[in-house]
């Protein structure tokens, strides 16, 4: 079946420095959404990317879609205590079902 | 906009009883809702689809007649954990997504059910 696989598991870093996380998809998706979830908190729906090779970007965060739709990467530059929690993808194939990857943990360390 | 409220946050109950959680969309028409469960420090795992009116879609492994899942109305579904025992102890979140936009979704707060 479809899977959805997410690297890596956990980072650590230190305030300042860079961070990213990358999902691959065993298949070709339709689209794929980037979520936040903070310790004991949900999922936060940040964004979606829809178009091969797109490239979006949220002040420090920058999103971008493989250009074969069956990758993608949240790179965030200068993390901040507060980018703290596990960032997931989460792909889907066009129809209702949402397939999440397992999750990147963030930790900072001031 | 997009807020999605779920009641209770947290249930602790006996071995045996049924619990049922809630799950509002509160400023949008919810067509489609999803139920998930989430282990500590794992990833959701989807188990089941609903659409208002309809039957929901179970995810293979997801016992139906357990989990018993309605969608009544385009702003409420609601989760029933049938004769709940130890292992279905876990974080349950729900999330809503408009008609044609079901791959945004707009999650709960979750509800933590224990189960003794």
């Amino acid at each position: 079946g479809q899977q959805v696989m997410q690297i890596p598991q956990y980072q650590h870093v230190q305030e300042g420095e860079d961070f990213t996380t990358y999902c691959n998809s065993s298949t070709t998706l339709s689209n794929i959404q980037w979520y936040k979830q903070r310790p004991g908190g949900h999922p936060v729906f940040l964004i979606q990317l829809v178009k091969s090779g797109e490239v979006k970007k949220q002040k420090r965060l920058t999103f971008q879609f493989g250009e074969a739709k069956k990758n993608s990467s949240l790179h965030i530059t200068a993390t901040q205590t507060t980018d703290v929690g596990t960032y997931f993808c989460a792909g889907n194939t066009g129809g209702f079902k949402t397939i999440f990857g397992a999750g990147t943990r963030l930790f900072v360390k001031a | 906009g997009a807020v999605v409220s779920q009641h209770p946050s947290w249930v602790i109950c006996k071995s045996g009883t049924s619990v049922k959680i809630e799950c509002r969309s509160l400023d949008f028409q919810a067509t489609t809702m999803f139920w998930y469960r989430q282990f500590p420090k794992q990833s959701l795992m989807l188990m089941a689809t609903s659409n208002e009116g309809s039957k929901a879609t179970y995810e293979q492994g997801v016992e139906k007649d357990k989990f018993l899942i309605n969608h009544a109305s385009l702003t409420l579904s609601t989760l029933t954990v049938t004769s709940a025992h130890p292992e279905d102890s876990s974080f349950y979140i729900c999330s809503a997504a408009r008609l044609a936009r079901e791959s945004e979704q707009f999650f709960g707060p979750g509800t933590r059910l224990t189960v003794l």
